[in-house]
């Protein structure tokens, strides 16, 4: 059965960094497109960040375009999340989902992980 | 940017009881549009694909319907793990954009 299980939440301070890392199992990680979507506290679903599943394209939310860079490592099934200059409004459950099509940026995601905390505070 | 409208904001009902949810997008969508389904301290659930396509596992109780403009999500009849928060979503052709709408909550009347 698919799996993804995300770590590296924490407390952070404004203008920190943070790496997320999402450990993908249970189907073929490197023909899937994958996601992270976040979820600001008693808020509303935020699509962030999407790659394909070579790594050759990335697309980002507009409020975290050049702050933030999603990557994948395929030969060790893992998503990450490389966060810079963090903002207050960046605290959210941070969730990696699989795309629901395969090769291309497809139109919903199948598979959600539990999601890690990240609070951005001083 | 393609925002997804949802009505109402929370529906009141009983167990048994049928729900429909609304989504309207300010532009076409064609028929990509997915609803999931969220409760309390979870992630949320792929219940419906493309519209009308019910997701693996989903009861035969969640069906979706709509293209274009205006999709609904119907419940035939509330069973007590239906109440939750239930979001559509849609992706946008160039770039790429993901989004959400607000969400409709579903609580026991």
């Amino acid at each position: 059965q698919v799996q993804l299980v995300e770590s590296g939440g924490g407390v952070v301070q404004p203008g920190g960094s943070l790496r997320l890392s999402c450990a993908a199992s249970g189907f073929t990680f490197s023909s899937y497109g994958m996601h992270w979507v976040r979820q600001a506290p008693g808020k509303g679903l935020e699509w962030v960040a999407f790659i394909r599943y070579d790594g050759s394209n990335k697309y980002y939310a507009d409020s975290v375009k050049g702050r933030f860079t999603i990557s994948r490592d395929n030969s060790k099934n893992t998503l990450y999340l490389q966060m810079n200059s963090l903002r207050a409004e960046d605290t959210a459950v941070y969730y990696c989902a699989k795309d629901g099509i395969g090769a291309v940026a497809g139109p919903y995601f199948d598979y959600w992980g539990q999601g890690t905390l990240v609070t951005v505070s001083s | 940017e393609i925002v997804l409208t949802q009505s109402p904001a929370t529906l009141s009902l009983s167990p048994g009881e049928r729900a429909t949810l609304s989504c309207r997008a300010s532009q076409s969508v064609s028929s990509y549009l997915a609803w999931y389904q969220q409760k309390p301290g979870q992630a949320p659930r792929l219940l419906i694909y493309d519209a009308s396509n019910r997701a693996t596992g989903i009861p035969a109780r969640f069906s979706g319907s709509g293209s274009g403009t205006d999709f609904t999500l119907t419940i035939s009849s509330l069973e007590p793990e239906d109440f939750a928060v239930y979001y559509c979503q849609q992706r946008s052709n160039w770039p790429p954009k993901w989004t959400f709408g607000q969400g409709t909550k579903v609580e026991i009347k």
